[in-house]
């Protein structure tokens, strides 16, 4: 049963424009999420983070915004870059980051 | 360097042919997971290990097996490895609890088994 749903599988968004990646959870007891980018060959990298005690978290060109009444969470990236061209992995969990729950992920691709 | 280390990187191999994918973590972690990317379906979780000597069954562990007898190894074994277990592997370490402390992954292992 699938407690974290990523239900695009692929997004794509011109060079500069605003990234918005999307993930629902069903299970309320989960307390922190987080975002993994993932580039082929390569295992996930940690990109950004919030517990459920906010609604908001900041990291340069990315922010997360946790909408916990719709359990509900998005990733922000402005502007996105060729770069960023990965997959983007949603994962919670509760106690505040064991055993983590991941999305089946979201393929970005940004193009020039 | 903060490091989790996986090998091999690739293995092709057939069905019933015991096989170890070693993981080692520099960070001092007490926390270390396997888990299993397939098509479709994301990471799921495998074994997990709170610290030596300390492990417990994720969402899939069926035909898994793991030992942790030193804080930095944490290897996977599949005594008789089967075509459903051809999968991309990663092991990820961390010390969860604390926030701002991510789980840290490698890079993966591909295994094919025929």
């Amino acid at each position: 049963d699938q407690q974290v749903k990523q239900n695009s599988p692929s997004l794509s968004v011109q060079e500069g424009r605003i990234s918005i990646l999307n993930c629902d959870y069903t299970n309320s007891m989960f307390d922190y999420f987080l975002w993994y980018k993932k580039y082929p060959a390569e295992g996930p990298t940690f990109l950004i983070s919030i517990s459920s005690i906010k609604d908001k978290n900041e990291d340069g060109r990315f922010t997360v915004f946790l909408n916990k009444s719709a359990k509900h969470l998005s990733l922000h990236i402005v502007p996105s870059q060729p770069g960023d061209s990965a997959v983007y992995f949603c994962a919670a969990s509760r106690n505040s980051g064991y055993a983590l729950n991941f999305g089946k992920g979201t393929s970005l691709l940004v193009t020039p | 360097e903060a490091q989790v280390t996986q090998n091999p990187r690739y293995l092709i191999t057939v069905t019933g042919k015991k096989l170890t994918v070693t993981c080692s973590q520099n960070m001092n972690h007490e926390y270390m997971s396997w888990y299993r990317q397939d098509p479709g379906l994301g990471l799921r979780q495998i074994y997990y290990s709170m610290n030596v000597e300390v492990t417990d069954k994720g969402d899939v562990p069926e035909g898994y097996k793991v030992s942790r007898k030193e804080k930095r190894n944490f290897p996977l074994i599949l005594e008789s490895p089967s075509p459903n277990q051809t999968s991309l592997y990663f092991c990820a370490s961390g010390e969860p609890g604390q926030v701002n402390q991510p789980q840290h992954f490698g890079d993966g292992t591909r295994l094919s088994i025929l």
